[in-house]
């Protein structure tokens, strides 16, 4: 069964930073992009960032809306997504998800992790 | 950044009526290799996304054939053939062409 776990989320002030996780089982993590979405209290979903598998690089693909602030890696061997946030404002408070890109879109999806921005 | 517009934003429905749900895009997502990257999502109140269709028409597993997927070029549609209760929640089209992939407002399905 393909599982996806994100963690690290929680409070943070203005200007810090956070980084995240998202534990991947059940298929062949290196053969996959992954995704960061985002989705902030009451609003719709945002696609933030994307890191290519090992094939493409791991190149790393990011919205405007945190491009210089936010960086996604990866640890093949650990099977394991990252997503370090840095000067974060409260636009930035949202639940996060990772999700595994097949076809373009993610077809599994994590249950996400509430980052909460504020002094 | 492609713009994806869905409507109805609101969709009261019947139970055991259809349901329609229209995503519009204001470039083609048709891409060089013949797929068109167009996908549809469901979110269940509390829960993660889930998608349900890909590539305007093909249903991910698991999905219940009561739903349908169509459409071409920058005009595309998600069918509910008879709703049932368990279809409550919020609908996104996503386009995962251009990058940043971008999803459409979300069309909530309640129940009359």
């Amino acid at each position: 069964e393909v599982q996806l776990v994100e963690s690290g989320g929680g409070l943070v002030q203005p200007g810090g930073s956070l980084r995240l996780s998202c534990a991947a089982s059940g298929f062949t993590f290196s053969d996959y992009y992954m995704d960061w979405v985002r989705q902030a209290p009451g609003k719709g979903l945002e696609w933030i960032g994307r890191i290519r598998n090992k094939a493409n690089n791991h190149i790393a693909e990011y919205a405007a809306s945190v491009r210089g602030r936010f960086t996604i890696s990866r640890d093949d061997s650990k099977r394991t997504l990252y997503l370090q946030m840095n000067s974060l404002n409260s636009e930035d408070t949202a639940v996060y998800f990772c999700t595994r890109d097949s076809y373009g879109s993610g077809d599994a999806w994590g249950q996400g992790t509430l980052v909460t921005v504020s002094s | 950044d492609v713009v994806m517009t869905q409507s109805p934003l609101s969709l009261p429905v019947t139970l055991g009526q259809p349901a329609s749900i229209s995503c519009r895009s204001s470039q083609s997502v048709v891409h060089r290799d013949g797929n068109t990257y167009l996908s549809w999502f469901q979110q269940r109140p509390g829960q993660s996304p889930r998608r349900l269709i890909y590539w305007v028409s093909k249903r991910d597993s698991g999905v219940p054939d009561r739903f349908s997927g169509s459409g071409s070029g920058t005009d595309f549609t998600l069918k509910i053939s008879k709703v049932e209760a368990e279809d409550v929640g919020v609908y996104y089209c996503m386009q995962g062409i251009n990058w940043p992939y971008t999803f459409g407002q979300g069309t909530k399905l309640e129940i009359k």
